[in-house]
């Protein structure tokens, strides 16, 4: 029983093609994020959500959108695939209390090959 | 801007000595997490600290912080092969949940 899940966990695809993550969390939290991880192991967010609204949408190309359709949803969607989008994408969920979130749980990554 | 500076990047030792990891951040908060991965792993939490002067141990693992100073360690003691990972340490800011750039720990048998 899976806290924080994405499909699939790997994906190869050509330069230019679209193609999509999906992120489904069953703790019933507030927040979901999406960070990548590069070759170097650096961690990178690049987005949050809360409560279906975008509240951080950190320097990335407009060619990566976010789409929540629910609360335990977060979706990534990218366009135009560049070889330099190739890196392992996490999911994560926390839960809003006071002061700020909760520590994030993590689903198992998606690692994406762009050819 | 928060920034979370993490060192030492990379740590090679021998199994048996102790070793302390630091991380630095550049803006206020009572959040800072530490997570473990290991190669090709996903990310698990090993520590949350959320006050000043908080002290949390597991096993040969010890988290400690001060807000005051912006410091977080990870102390090893008497390490053994298993705990060979990348560790990261997090800082929690408004909704944000930044990282550091890791610390890759390798211990020699």
């Amino acid at each position: 029983d899976t806290a924080v899940s994405q499909t699939p966990k790997y994906l190869v695809t050509q330069m230019g093609n679209d193609k999509s993550i999906k992120c489904e969390q069953n703790l019933g939290h507030d927040t979901m994020y999406w960070y990548k991880q590069d070759s170097k192991k650096f961690l990178k967010i690049m987005f949050s959500y809360n409560n279906k609204e975008l509240i951080i949408n950190e320097t990335v190309p407009n060619r990566f959108s976010p789409k929540s359709p629910d609360k335990a949803h977060l979706n990534l969607h990218i366009n135009s695939l560049e070889l330099g989008d190739s890196a392992v994408y996490f999911c994560a969920s926390s839960q809003d209390e006071t002061g700020g979130a909760t520590e994030a749980f993590f689903g198992q990554g998606t690692r994406l090959t762009v050819v | 801007e928060l920034k979370v500076e993490q060192n030492p990047l990379f740590l090679s030792m021998q199994e048996g000595k102790n070793y302390t990891i630091y991380c630095n951040y550049s803006t206020t908060s009572d959040r800072l997490y530490w997570y473990r991965q290991d190669p090709g792993k996903s990310l698990e939490s090993l520590f949350v600290l959320l006050s000043n002067g908080a002290v949390k141990q597991e096993g040969r693992l010890m988290a400690s912080l001060d807000t005051k100073a912006r410091l977080s360690t990870l102390h090893i003691t008497a390490a053994v092969h298993d705990l060979s990972a990348t560790y990261f340490c997090a800082v929690g800011v408004d909704d944000k949940i930044i990282f550091g750039k890791g610390t890759r720990l390798h211990i020699l048998p």
